[in-house]
């Protein structure tokens, strides 16, 4: 079981906004900042929102991210087939001696 | 820009040591630029991420509780590489093995590898 709450599914028809959320705690997204990554089928993950709401140089401004208390959310609007991927939030747990917690990921179906 | 690949056993007999190493490119390891740690994750078949440890360019390291006992990362700045060393491994320690940089602290994980199974069985 992971630390951080994602739902295992979401879908979207393109052209849709998607949104997806990150629930964590109060030594974790209550403390720091929030990673999203996009994982296509077969490679690695890409960093897609740094810094809960920065994007990377070359991701599409459709993708977003927000931060509330203990709390994430991405969103992805206009939506479009390419965007079907598994998607992941990551941030920095301060309990014990510090380590990096993901969530359970949430698999994106463009229908 | 930089460009990370894993290297090592795809295949590791049960209660040996699984051995990777991280060869960095188009950056070094040694300068600490951008505040870089390196770190291993990994993912189990059909699961989510699994972040095992991180080494500072200094060689300071900080490893996930659950991994510790087992677990050592090592640098090699000369050869511009990163290595993890996980003893005593089972079937559960089957999984895509993937080196990362992570920008500043805690930063984010801007570079990936490719990533590399390693199944764990006699």
């Amino acid at each position: 079981q992971s630390v951080l709450t994602q739902p295992p599914s979401a879908s979207g028809t393109p052209g849709q906004r998607v949104t997806i959320s990150c629930s964590g705690s109060s030594s974790n997204i209550g403390s720091n900042t929030v990673n999203w990554y996009q994982q296509l089928p077969g490679t690695a993950p890409k960093l897609l929102i740094y810094s809960n709401n920065q994007r990377p140089s070359g991701v599409p401004d459709r993708f977003s991210g927000s931060k509330s208390g203990t709390s994430a959310s991405l969103a992805i609007s206009g939506l479009q087939s390419e965007d079907e991927a598994d998607y992941y939030c990551a941030v920095w747990d301060d309990s014990l001696n510090g380590s990096w917690v993901f969530g359970g990921g949430t698999k994106l179906t463009v229908l | 820009q930089v460009q990370l690949q894993e290297s090592g056993p795809g295949l590791v007999k049960p209660s040996q040591t699984l051995s990777l190493t991280c060869t960095v490119s188009g950056g070094s390891i040694g300068s600490g630029g951008y505040g870089s740690y390196w770190s291993w994750i990994r993912q189990h078949p059909g699961k989510g991420l699994e972040w095992i440890g991180y080494i500072y360019y200094s060689g300071s390291t900080s490893y996930n509780p659950s991994l510790n006992s087992r677990l050592t990362i090592s640098v090699d700045t000369s050869k511009n590489q990163f290595s993890l060393n996980l003893s005593s491994v089972t079937a559960a320690d089957t999984a895509v093995y993937y080196c990362a940089r992570q920008t500043g602290f805690p930063g984010y994980f801007d570079y990936w590898g490719q990533g590399t199974l390693v199944t764990v069985s006699s």
